[in-house]
């Protein structure tokens, strides 16, 4: 079954840097990633997400890349801001399969 | 309008004893997912519903675990002979229709079982 490996799994970073958080999938058959960002004691939100047939997608301070061929997608967060920092999780899903598949989560602190 | 609700929010039972915990979709969602978050952890796939029907149970770790929507909106999903390892926050999500939509997941029950 699919696997998804998540790295960092903590990120401090000053406020207005940028943050990096990069995942890996196993089956190339998953078309659809999600990032959820959770924060302490609420429920997982999703941020934003891309699907295959797209390498790129931008939301205001937030984007998401995916390379097919590698098999990873990243988040990149610029201009952080304090209210940034929670744990986010990506996620992968098969084509055909609805579940996702979690990472790990990365825990990111911005640092005033 | 209203979010994915779950309920109790919390709760705390004895190892062995029977426990159910209540999932309120968003109205007009047709599938519903059960995952299992353990501390630091990524949430874990259960179950997903499309309708009334479990499309995928796989998930579900071993039989004591079950789970049922039988008018394909509210689902309960149901854990007999509690042991301490199920302690976690299971968490509900639904979504619109079938293929790769966005999930939207409700605030979770904290199970404790002590």
């Amino acid at each position: 079954g699919e696997n998804v490996e998540q790295h960092p799994s903590t990120l401090s970073v000053q406020e207005g840097d940028s943050a990096v958080i990069k995942c890996t999938y196993s089956d190339s058959a998953s078309n659809y990633f999600p990032w959820y960002k959770q924060e302490l004691g609420k429920r997982p939100q999703l941020i934003i997400d891309i699907r295959s047939n797209v390498g790129e997608k931008k939301d205001q301070r937030i984007a998401v890349t995916l390379n097919k061929t590698a098999k990873h997608f990243s988040l990149h967060i610029t201009e952080t801001q304090p209210e940034d920092s929670a744990v986010y999780f990506c996620a992968a899903s098969m084509r055909g399969a609805q579940k996702l598949v979690f990472g790990q989560g990365t825990r990111l602190t911005i640092n005033p | 309008g209203a979010g994915v609700s779950q309920t109790p929010s919390n709760k705390v039972t004895e190892k062995g004893k029977y426990v159910e915990l209540r999932c309120d979709p968003i109205s007009g969602h047709t599938a519903l997912y059960w995952y299992r978050q353990s501390l630091g952890q990524g949430p874990e796939f259960l179950i997903y519903f499309q309708g009334t029907g479990a499309a995928d149970d796989s998930g579900l770790p071993n039989d004591r675990f079950f789970a049922v929507r039988p008018e394909g909106s509210v689902s309960t999903l149901k854990i007999q002979r509690t042991e301490r390892g199920d302690s976690a926050v299971y968490l509900c999500a639904s979504s619109g229709t079938s293929g790769n939509n966005e999930q939207f997941f409700g605030p979770g029950t904290r199970l404790t079982v002590l």
